[in-house]
């Protein structure tokens, strides 16, 4: 089983502040995705990082994928009550047929 | 383009009942298809997949069954229902051997 750990489990923070979510394995991926959920919704893709190190920008997102290709983060600057929802990180390995989720993060922002 | 559907949005069953959760995918030909079990506000519990017409992988042993009986249809059922069976059902799908899933908007499952 290759488990994905993200801290933290839950962030409150108000509008504006800036935060960075985890995702942690002691597995190596080929690549991993982030999902962002809402509340009775389906996860829908937000980004999927492949090289070691790779970091990549979606306007105020930043996802970077660890050199060793075991962890990755998100960073959200000036967080808006948009952003709010659960957070979800997903790694693949090539020649599989599924992805293992981490365990999430649920974010809220406050105006 | 590519959409995926699942019917019910909600459901509430009593323990002991029988289930059947239905998914489809449009514009899209022999997609992988998954069945994922999500506890409140936590990560997906992958319980089965499918690459193909009545080949089913389960990941997860429980009195939950899948079937695939035509290329873009995948569905999840039950013969008796269990309290710990309650929770959102996402059905997912993929290019064979492709990295992104996408999902489809859940089945919110209550067992009382």
């Amino acid at each position: 089983t290759q488990l994905l750990e993200q801290s933290p489990q839950f962030l409150s923070i108000q509008e504006g502040e800036n935060l960075t979510v985890y995702c942690n394995s002691s597995s190596v991926f080929s690549s991993l995705q982030w999902y962002r959920q809402e509340p009775g919704e389906g996860p829908v893709l937000l980004v999927t990082v492949v090289t070691g190190g790779e970091v990549k920008k979606l306007k105020r997102l930043t996802f970077q994928f660890g050199d060793a290709r075991k962890d990755s983060s998100l960073h959200i600057t000036a967080a808006q009550p948009g952003d709010t929802g659960l957070y979800l990180c997903a790694g693949y390995n090539t020649g599989a047929n599924n992805l293992f989720f981490g365990t999430g993060t649920r974010l809220t922002v406050i105006p | 383009s590519q959409t995926i559907h699942q019917w019910p949005a909600t459901l509430v069953q009593p323990v002991g009942s029988p289930l059947s959760l239905e998914c489809t995918v449009e514009g899209t030909s022999n997609p992988n298809l998954y069945w994922y079990r999500q506890a409140a506000g936590r990560g997906l519990q992958l319980l089965f997949y499918s690459v193909g017409i009545g080949q089913i992988s389960s990941e997860v042993p429980q009195n939950l069954s899948a079937s695939r009986p035509q290329d873009r249809q995948f569905i999840l059922s039950s013969k008796k229902l269990l309290l710990s069976d309650s929770g959102f059902y996402l059905c997912a799908w993929s290019v064979w051997l492709a990295r992104e899933q996408f999902f489809g908007p859940g089945t919110r499952l209550t067992v009382l």
